[in-house]
């Protein structure tokens, strides 16, 4: 069980330009979840995959956020024309077994600065 | 209005007390987890229950349903157990995406 790995660990990118970050999760978990925290925060849900479909998103998953899970592996999320606002860690988390209540597990995160 | 809140949002111990966290949510739910962060925003997941009490080690933790309220409570206190502690609830007909408390910061003194 190598556990859930995000990477980069830390952007860091002029107002303006695109990103996109990535997310390993455990190999037999099938639901992944992407949450974004802000200083002193908890972390807000953005949006969840089952497999390969996106099922949930957020309303703060603005028309310039897209994640895609394309093969129900990896997931990525990008964010175009980014601004200062979106400074932040952006979590990824996976789960697996029967039902939605069960643990989820958390990668490092990649913490995002906004020139 | 959060839908979860914990309190203190800030805790100084001495290393050996015994350490209470609370959480009260407003929303129905399905599970509540702890979550430990430490600096560096990693997040590990401690419990997840739905009611009842578990332990581990010399972590437990509590949920009252009819009272929408769990704690978290940590004996014999050591530094190594300072960082933020995160309460995070699964609410009912949800696809399983937490709402989070805003954590409880704890220090614990040598």
């Amino acid at each position: 069980d190598t556990g859930v790995s995000q990477d980069p660990r830390h952007k860091i990118t002029k107002r303006g330009q695109n990103v996109t970050f990535r997310c390993d999760p455990i190999s037999e978990h099938n639901r992944l979840y992407w949450y974004r925290q802000t200083l002193g925060q908890g972390p807000e849900f953005l949006t969840y995959f089952q497999n390969e479909a996106q099922l949930e998103k957020s309303r703060l998953l603005s028309d310039r956020f897209s994640a895609e899970r394309p093969k129900g592996s990896f997931s990525t999320l990008e964010i175009q024309r980014t601004e200062q606002g979106d400074s932040a860690m952006y979590l990824c988390a996976s789960s697996g077994g029967q039902g939605y209540y069960q643990p989820q597990h958390f990668g490092d995160g990649t913490r995002l600065s906004i020139l | 209005k959060n839908e979860v809140e914990q309190s203190p949002q800030n805790l100084t111990a001495q290393e050996g007390e015994f350490i209470t966290i609370n959480c009260s949510y407003s929303v129905g739910i399905s599970a509540l987890h702890w979550l430990q962060q430490h600096p560096g925003g990693g997040i590990v997941s401690l419990f997840m229950l739905s009611s009842g009490k578990k332990k581990h080690g010399r972590l437990i933790a509590t949920i009252n349903i009819q009272e929408k309220h769990s704690s978290l409570h940590i004996t014999a206190s050591h530094p190594r157990d300072s960082a933020v502690y995160i309460c995070a609830v699964i609410y009912g007909g949800s696809q399983g995406n937490l709402i989070f408390g805003k954590g409880t910061k704890l220090s614990v003194k040598p």
